[in-house]
């Protein structure tokens, strides 16, 4: 069955540090891959997105990365504020379902910024 | 910024009573969701609802659960017989067309089933 999912669980790194977060997914039919960032109590909210006919592609601070090839998608966090520090979400929308937009989302990463 | 509105934020019931989550999707969006999250685990689909149906639903959204946008405005998830299990954030999430596809996710209503 399809799923997506995360290397590492939780990430602490300094503030002003550059901060990559890893995905790994299994259906290699996914079409749109999104990134979302959930602060405590709040819903996630959304950062960048990717197409499956893009390897890269830039934010303000964020940069998304697919591999295809290996199936792998990452978030990569320029200068890390104490603000980014949230739990951050891969989700994948599968091209069956590109038409509706059902979302299967990662197991989260929980990003934490020192100062 | 339009934004997708949830009430209410928290809700306690008992177990198998009727709730009913209410979100006020982005207005001229065309696509709703709803999804649930168990307190420290990920973000589950539960159903998408397009023109007036439902277009695709979880193994998670079964008999007991329900779908409806009763006034154009509203989009509303019941669940007619609360288990201890439903208890969970549900997120409602908007979508603009078919060629857009970010959702725009609300606040999330906290359910408890006691």
């Amino acid at each position: 069955g399809e799923s997506v999912g995360l290397h590492l669980p939780t990430l602490s790194v300094q503030e002003g540090d550059n901060s990559i977060i890893n995905c790994a997914y299994s259906n290699s039919a996914s079409d749109y891959f999104i990134w979302y960032k959930q602060e405590s109590g709040k819903g996630p909210q959304f950062i960048i997105d990717i197409r499956s006919n893009m390897d890269k592609r830039q934010g303000q601070r964020v940069t998304v990365l697919l591999n295809k090839t290996v199936k792998h998608l990452s978030l990569q966090i320029a200068a890390t504020q104490p603000g980014d520090s949230a739990v951050y979400f891969c989700a994948e929308m599968g091209a069956g379902g590109t038409s509706y937009g059902k979302l299967t989302f990662g197991q989260g990463t929980i990003l934490t910024v020192h100062p | 910024e339009p934004e997708v509105t949830q009430t209410p934020s928290h809700q306690v019931t008992q177990m198998g009573q009727e709730v009913i989550l209410r979100c006020v999707p982005i207005s001229n969006h065309l696509y709703f969701y709803w999804y649930r999250q168990i307190l420290g685990q990920k973000v589950e689909f539960l159903v998408s609802f397009y023109n007036n149906e439902i277009s695709e639903k979880s193994e998670i959204f079964d008999d007991q659960f329900s779908v409806e946008r009763p006034d154009g405005s509203n989009f509303t998830l019941k669940i007619r017989s609360t288990k201890l299990e439903d208890s969970a954030m549900y997120f409602c999430a908007s979508r603009g067309t078919s060629q857009s596809y970010e959702q725009y996710f609300g606040p999330g209503t906290r359910l408890t089933v006691t």
